[in-house]
């Protein structure tokens, strides 16, 4: 059960469009489509942005997309706003049936 | 409204235990799946448990495996955590957070996530 693995941070200014990506294995992101999406502003809990890889819930904007290719997925932000700064958050389920989150990737919006 | 409220967190001393209580309101819960999820100090999320919707099959994190049992009760709408065994780095923030799908299999997403009740494992 290792994390997935994405980077540590990324920015942009805003109006830009960002992606983060997050790199599994082929015992999770490879060879599953349920990786989903978490934003968290500082002491909050997190939000769920994206699921099912490019599945966005009601009410989350649109401007926030999401795909995969083989054993990495993507979070693309487009038309970037100083509210899209916060925490990101990967995870994807396992061939153990178990869960594994990426270790995050702090965005800033310069 | 839909909420998911964690209690039972404090400050407890290595190789103790702890139960944590995660109650329900505003859904059906006996149709979802709940997870723990816990966040140390400064760090990310790290995935603990999952239980599914009628609390037949349970998964749990290898850092955990062994220590905590995930548990739930349909008629009060309430999900646990006994935590055994404690160990200074299961001090964190935890969270439940319901699956997103109605009797769901596999992953659909968290979508709706308690305020965290916090762990400190500490002499």
């Amino acid at each position: 059960q290792s994390a997935l693995t994405q980077p540590a941070s990324v920015s942009g200014s805003p109006g830009q469009s960002i992606t983060i990506s997050c790199t599994g294995t082929s015992s999770d992101v490879g060879v599953y489509n349920y990786v989903s999406w978490y934003q968290q502003h500082p002491g909050k809990a997190p939000k769920l942005m994206i699921y099912e890889v490019s599945n966005r819930p009601s009410g989350v904007s649109n401007r926030f997309s999401g795909s995969k290719s083989g054993n990495t997925a993507s979070l693309t932000i487009s038309g970037l706003q100083a509210e899209d700064e916060a925490d990101y958050y990967c995870s994807s389920y396992t061939s153990s049936s178990s869960r594994v989150f990426g270790g995050g990737t702090k965005l800033t919006v310069l | 409204q839909v909420q998911l409220v964690e209690s039972g967190g404090g400050v407890v001393q290595p190789g103790r235990s702890l139960r944590l209580s995660c109650a329900a309101s505003g859904f059906t819960f006996s149709g979802f799946a709940i997870h723990w999820v816990r966040q140390a100090p400064g760090k990310g999320l790290e995935w603990v448990a999952v239980i599914s919707y009628d609390g037949i099959n349970k998964y749990y994190a290898d850092s955990v495996k062994g220590r905590f049992i995930i548990s739930r009760d349909n008629s009060k709408n309430t999900l646990y955590l006994q935590m055994d065994s404690l160990r200074a780095e299961d001090t964190a923030v935890y969270y439940c957070a319901r699956d997103s799908r109605l009797y769901a299999i596999y992953d659909y997403g968290m979508d709706v996530w308690g305020q965290g009740t916090t762990v400190t494992v500490s002499s």
